[in-house]
This record gives C-alpha cells, structure tokens and sequence, in this order.
C-alpha cells in the first residue's frame, strides 16, 4: 500500500460525458502528478501540482483538467469523453516541488476509466 | 518530441536465467527512472540515475545510465518467478518533462 488513493477504482461512463477522478496524496506530500496508461500510448505524464499551484504539465488534452485543493487532494476532470480515453488514470504523490524527474513518487492503485 | 525507445517488449525466460532490458533516445534526459508494475497496482520506483556513465545496483539488479545520457539499461541476474512483472523507464528533464518507454513484460517461469 503506497499510501495514496484513488476513487473510484472503476468507471464506466458514455461517450460525451463528463467524469471527476479523485486521489489523495500521501500524509505529508505536496506534490499530485496525474498519468494515464492505455494499451496503445503506454504510460503518459499528464500534468502535476504542488501545494495548489499547477508545476508542470505533460501530454493533457485540452478536454481535461485538474486541480489541486487546499487539504491537498486533487481531481482530474475529463469531459467530452471519446472511446479512445477509456484507459487507467494513476495518481502519485511525492513529497517535492520537484518535476517528477529526479523524485521517489508513490503510486496510487489507479482508477479504471471505460468508455462505451 | 522526446522517444523512450524500449526493447525487448516481451521477455519469457526460466527461473535463473539473466537478463537485460534497455532504454534507447535520441534526446539527453537530465535523469532515467525504472519503476516495475504488476497487475491491478501503480509502479513502484526501482531506482533513479542522474550522471552519465552512472550503475546503481539493487540485489540481483543492475542498472547503468549511458555517457551521454541517452540511453539506459536494466540486467536482472539469477532471475526469479518474484521478478514477474512489467518494467518501465521514464526519462526526465529539469523542466518538467517526462517520458516513458512502452514497458518490458517479464515472465519468469519456475
């Protein structure tokens, strides 16, 4: 158990819609970075916060976005869903501002986004 | 846009057996992780190299960095069915951009 969740651990939503993804870091991390993993695209950086502020931002389609609340937890909101989205959201957490490039981030069990 | 090339994808090996994953790029990346994943879970980090020329070694696990920072590799020595699992690298830069390879599947067979 790395210490971070996720909720939920499965959704399966229609085409069009819009669904929120949710992760709460580990105790004491400020930092949420948010991938997405698919059969075909692999594992893709999406965006990451710190302590509330946008810190980086990967491969994120203009259709999500993300943010990070004052208790530290954050949410990834995807909408206009399409068929090629359903893929596994991972949250991590780590204790630094850091990019993701040099620190230990912890995983999260992910959540498993279907499109039908 | 930076490529983590990754090779081989798929590894079916027996118990004991050695054996060795790479990361390739054309791109210098100021840093290269391994993280390994198995089913239903998130990554768990292995090891981070930031120095060209760099090896890091992790029990039966040794990982090297290349001069120019380009590339990377993997070996697994003596492995075990426990060593079962998908193997990523993730290539980083100081300004916030991170690349992973496609993955290695591993089996090891008892």
């Amino acid at each position: 158990d790395s210490g971070v969740t996720q909720t939920p651990k499965h959704l399966i939503t229609a085409t069009g819609q819009r669904v929120t993804l949710r992760c709460s870091p580990r105790s004491g991390d400020l930092s949420v970075y948010w991938y997405q993993q698919s059969l075909d695209q692999g594992l893709q950086f999406l965006i990451q916060y710190y302590n509330g502020e946008e810190r980086a931002k990967g491969n994120i389609l203009e259709r999500f976005s993300a943010q990070q609340f004052p208790d530290l937890h954050s949410e990834l909101n995807l909408s206009s869903l399409e068929l090629g989205d359903s893929a596994l959201y991972f949250c991590a957490s780590s204790v630094s501002a850091g990019t993701g490039a040099y620190n230990e981030q912890f995983f999260g069990p992910g959540t498993r986004l279907t499109v039908l | 846009t930076q490529l983590l090339e990754q090779s081989p994808q798929f590894l079916s090996i027996q118990e004991g057996e050695n054996l060795t994953v790479y990361c390739n790029s054309s791109s210098v990346f100021s840093s290269l992780q391994w993280y390994r994943q198995e089913p239903g879970e998130g990554p768990v980090l292995l090891v981070t190299v930031v120095t060209g020329g760099e090896v890091k070694k992790l029990k039966r696990l040794t990982f090297q960095f290349g001069d120019a920072r380009k590339d990377s590799s993997l070996h697994i020595t003596a492995a075990q069915p426990g060593d079962t699992g998908l193997y990523l690298c993730k290539g980083g830069t100081s300004y916030g951009k991170l690349t992973f390879g496609q993955g290695t599947i591993l089996t090891v067979h008892p």
